[in-house]
This record gives structure tokens, C-alpha cells and sequence, in this order.
């Protein structure tokens, strides 16, 4: 258990559904992330929550929409995807101001998008 | 925008052999990160380098940063089987930054 948990595990889809990734930490950190891996690709940032304030990846699209509503959760909520959507998607958390931390990730959502 | 270019993409060492993975940034870094993920896991984190020419050492593991702020390396001696995963380098910009922009990730394989 790394701190970070993300359900459901794995997840399939079809190209209508209407889906949601939860994300929870329970470290007491004050941002929260969702990041895309897909292969080989680099890591791929697509929203960051620190103390409330949202920062995106103006490349993600409008199909992915993130929810924090605190500072202990996140969501991700998923509409009209496309196969090409299928990758893992990692929460992760930190805590801004701290120096020398990084990111702790949850163990991701592998999803895939038929 | 920041490229953070990772070499070599995966390496096959054999049981007690060196490894080494090189991470350039297209730009001048506050901090690097290292994280490590094991196969079908998550990336976990290692460690962060901030000042220009630091070397870090974790057991069997070295991390240097550059004097220019923009390499870092990571060096394992005498590998072992539980050394196995991918190694991905993440670097930020600016101290107050958002962004930690991740290599591609070196996969390592370690032949018993």
C-alpha cells in the first residue's frame, strides 16, 4: 500500500460509456496529479490540484475531466473515449514546499477503450 | 517546451555487471527526480538531486547531477536480480514548477 489509492484497478470501456477514476491519499499532501502512461511514451501529465488551484495539460482532451472535490481525493471522469485512450493512468500526490520528496503514485487504472 | 531525453531505452546486463542511464534536459533544471518502476508496478520515487554537481549514493546506487544543471546520470554497481524495472529520470524547471517532465525510461533486464 503506498499511500495512494486508485480503483478500479482495471477498467474496459466502450467508446459511449460514461466512466470515473477515483483516486484517494492518505498522506496528508497538498497536490494531487493525474498522469498518463502510455507505451513507449514519456510519463504524460494531464491535471495538477495544489491548494485548489487547477493547473492542466492544454493538450488533454475535453473527453477527460478531472474532480477534486478536497484535498484527499481525486477524480477522473471519462466520456466518449477513443481506443487510443487505452493506456494507465497514475494519481499521484505531493506535497508542495517540502523538499526533497517526490511524487507518490497510486498503483494505477489500466484501461482499455474498445 | 522542456525534453527530457533518457538514454539508452533498455539494457541487458548480466547478474553483477555495472549499469548506467543518462537522462539531458533541453533546458536548465531547479531539481531532478529519479523513480524506479518495477514490471507491472508503478513508479516509485528514489531520489532528488538540487545542487549543481551533487552525488547522491543509495547502497549500490549513484545519482549525480551535472555542473550545469541540465544531465544526470544513475549508476548501479554490481546489478542485481531485484535491480529489474525501469528507471525514469523527471526534471523541473523552475523551483515553484507544476511540471515534472519524465524521460522515456531506461528498462532494465538483469540475466541471472
Amino acid at each position: 500500500e503506498t499511500g495512494v489509492t486508485q480503483t478500479p484497478r482495471h477498467l474496459v470501456m466502450g467508446m459511449t460509456n460514461k466512466k470515473s477514476l477515483k483516486c484517494e491519499q492518505h498522506l496528508g499532501h497538498n497536490a494531487m496529479y493525474w498522469y498518463k502512461q502510455s507505451a513507449k511514451k514519456p510519463l504524460e501529465l494531464m491535471f495538477v490540484y495544489s491548494l485548489e488551484e487547477r493547473v492542466e495539460n492544454n493538450s488533454v482532451p475535453s473527453r477527460f475531466s478531472p474532480e477534486c472535490p478536497n484535498s484527499s481525493h481525486l477524480f477522473l471522469h471519462l466520456h466518449t473515449l477513443q481506443p487510443e485512450d487505452s493506456a494507465l493512468y497514475l494519481c499521484a500526490s505531493s506535497q508542495r514546499g517540502l523538499p526533497g520528496y517526490g511524487y507518490t503514485f497510486g498503483s494505477g487504472t489500466r484501461l482499455t477503450v474498445v | 517546451g522542456q525534453q527530457v531525453m533518457q538514454i539508452p531505452q533498455y539494457q541487458h546486463v548480466q547478474e553483477g555487471e555495472d549499469f548506467t542511464t543518462y537522462c539531458n534536459s533541453s533546458t536548465t533544471l531547479s531539481n531532478i527526480q529519479w523513480y524506479k518502476q518495477r514490471p507491472g508496478g508503478h513508479p516509485v520515487f528514489l531520489i532528488q538531486l538540487v545542487k549543481s554537481g551533487e552525488v547522491k549514493k543509495q547502497k549500490r546506487l549513484t545519482f549525480q547531477f551535472g555542473e550545469a544543471k541540465k544531465n544526470s546520470s544513475l549508476h548501479i554497481t554490481a546489478t542485481q536480480t531485484t535491480d529489474v524495472g525501469t528507471y525514469f529520470c523527471a526534471g523541473r524547471s523552475g523551483a515553484g514548477s507544476y511540471q515534472l517532465t519524465f524521460g522515456k525510461g531506461t528498462k532494465l533486464s538483469v540475466i541471472p
